[in-house]
Order: structure tokens, then sequence, then C-alpha cells
């Protein structure tokens, strides 16, 4: 598993508060990826980090933000929560030379 | 637009059968194609993946056939057992560091 961690693994809010998904990991890599599953979608990139307090969109960045002061720590937060946002969140690292990418086991978001 | 295109959305094989998953793409920056494979309830799990510099790939029943040219890549899992049961997807990596994913193929490998 690459020893990624999620945080929390599951979560119910209210549309319109905001929510702070946690993703943990323990091999030191460079890169760390955001993503979202919603059926009939597939996976598909929120951000993506490539070090330390560098980061960038991927296809479906509106309405969320992340950070990364810590290599270990990737966090992806939702400002203002909306019903659109509920879905399955993995977080997943990848290897610089190889390109294998590992998922962590996933947030289930529910916006209410 | 959907950058990887995978078929078929559903896929019933015999034990023993060999199940054939499509992928195509149309950006030429890609230069990775993984395919993962997910079970209910867990993370996508790297099953197998390719350069574009070979043609096919082979790690025991699964094998990745890259056509280039084409811009197609193929899963092919031979001996389909019930536990290869899954949601199986294709991606590409492009030189800017995002992966596309297709939309999934739904396995079901019948005893």
């Amino acid at each position: 598993d690459a020893g990624i961690t999620q945080s929390p693994r599951h979560k119910v809010t209210e549309t319109g508060t905001p929510v702070t998904l946690r993703c943990h990991q323990t091999e030191n890599h460079r890169y760390m990826y955001w993503y979202r599953q919603d059926p009939g979608h597939g996976l598909r990139l929120i951000h993506y980090s490539y070090g330390v307090k560098d980061t960038d969109k991927g296809e479906v960045s509106d309405g969320y933000s992340v950070s990364r002061s810590k290599t270990e720590d990737f966090l992806l937060t939702l400002e203002s929560a909306t019903s659109s946002q509920t879905s399955v969140y993995f977080c997943a690292i990848r290897y610089r030379e190889t390109y294998e990418q590992y998922f962590g086991p996933g947030t289930r978001l529910t916006v209410t | 637009q959907q950058q990887v295109k995978q078929s078929p959305q559903s896929l019933i094989v015999q034990k023993g059968g060999i199940s054939i998953i499509n992928c195509a793409y149309e950006n030429t920056a890609f230069d990775y194609f993984p395919w993962y494979q997910q079970f209910p309830g867990k993370g996508p799990a790297l099953l197998i993946a390719i350069r574009p510099d070979v043609s096919e790939k082979k790690e025991g029943r699964f094998t990745i056939s890259f056509n280039k040219s084409a811009k197609q890549f193929s899963l092919h899992i031979m001996d389909s057992q019930p536990g290869d049961s899954a949601t199986y997807f294709c991606a590409a990596l492009n030189t800017g560091n995002q992966f596309y994913f297709g939309t999934g193929t739904s396995l079901t490998v019948i005893p």
C-alpha cells in the first residue's frame, strides 16, 4: 500500500461547510495526487503536488484547494462544500523514476 | 473531453476464457500507460504498465498490447478466474505529470 493513509475514511457534512481531507505517506515520495471517483467518470485528477509547496491543478480543480507544507502530508480542502462534491476521494503517490502510482484506501464524502 | 476512451463498459467471461479490454488515446504526449484493478470499497491497485517503446508486456496471466501508430492499448487476461471479477481502469500519464483515466470496465467471470 506504499504507506498511504487517508483521514477521515468517511465524512458526512452539510452544504456550505468547509472540509479538509488528509493524505499521509511514510515513504518520502515527491509526487502526490488527489482524485475523485464518480460512477461513469472513472478517476479524475483534482490537484497534484511535485514537492513541498509545489502544486498544480488537475482537470476538475474548481472548488478545491490543496496544501503541502511537509513531504508526508497532502491536504485537500473544500472551502464551501456542495452536493456535487459528494464522491469518493483517493490520494495517490507516484514513484519518480518508474512512474508507478499507488493509491490510498479512499475517503467517502457525502455533502447533504 | 475524454482523453482516454475505454471499452467495453462491462464484460462477462466464462472461467478459463480470455478477457479483453481496450483503450484509445489522442494525446501523443502520453508516455506511460498503466492498468489498475479495483475491488468494491478499495482503492485502485496497479496491475501492469507499459511504456510506448515496446509493443507488448506480459506479467503472469496479464498482458498489455500497445499499438503506438493507432494510439490504442489493451489488457488481456488469460485463463480468467472468478477472483478476477473487478473493475479495471486504463490510464495514461503525460509529460506534465498528470494521469488521465478511462471510465472503467466491470468484469464478471462466471464459474
